[in-house]
């Protein structure tokens, strides 16, 4: 699976949008681009994934870009309960690797 | 649905002590799987099954063992706990089908210390 990378931390003001990205510039044309969150040490909890074009759910919207190098995980309205660690994977098969992760902290 | 639940929730080990964590999913799932998360690092690979009977080793299976004879029930058992084996364990399931359903759920973990 291609590897992806992802800053270390971030903070994001609470009601704001928290714009998380993520670069994959390895990926392959089967490999999709998947984002889970894990909050305070509870088992991983899936948001979104995507191929090749832009997904919204009812937790965030996933842009990928053109050339699928890259993609931004976005939650529109940051609450505090959003602050968590949040990995980006590439994947084709039925096996997740996570990496690191980003650690999200909300703020007031 | 209760989901995937894992038993215990803590446990403490002496070196070369065996145990077997337990996880079992109410919602009829076909994949099954075992990470372990170290402080401060992303989850790791131990062992998955694509369905009863069938196992196969992930990325770090060196000490653990793992059976699948029912869907609902995936153990990972460890033989001689070592201190490199403090972690945290999380179990996981999915359902069968193509990878654009490669949405996992995940069990609340086991946190294990072995001194």
């Amino acid at each position: 699976d291609a590897k992806t990378t992802q800053p270390t931390s971030m903070d994001c003001a609470e009601g704001r949008a928290a714009n998380l990205p993520c670069n994959h510039s390895t990926i392959s044309g089967n490999e999709y681009v998947y984002w889970y969150r894990q909050i305070h040490s509870q088992g991983p909890q899936y948001i979104i994934h995507g191929l090749k074009n832009n997904e919204t759910n009812e937790m965030a919207s996933l842009i990928i870009t053109e050339d699928r190098k890259s993609s931004t995980l976005i939650l529109p309205h940051a609450t505090l309960r959003d602050t968590a660690v949040y990995y980006c994977i590439v994947s084709a098969d039925y096996k997740l690797s996570f990496g690191a992760g980003t650690t999200v902290t909300v703020r007031a | 649905n209760a989901g995937v639940t894992q038993t215990p929730k803590f446990r403490i080990l002496k070196i070369g002590q065996s145990m077997t964590l337990q996880c079992t999913q109410d919602m009829n799932h076909n994949y099954m799987y075992w990470y372990r998360q170290d402080p401060g690092m992303g989850l790791k690979l131990i062992y998955y099954s694509v369905g009863a009977g069938i196992t196969d080793k992930g990325e770090v299976p060196n000490g653990y063992n793992v059976s699948r004879s029912t869907t609902e029930d995936f153990p990972l058992r460890l033989e001689l706990a070592a201190p490199s084996q403090t972690s945290v364990y999380f179990c996981a399931s999915r359902t069968q089908g193509a990878v654009i359903y490669n949405e996992q759920f995940f069990g609340p973990g086991t946190r294990l210390t072995v001194l």
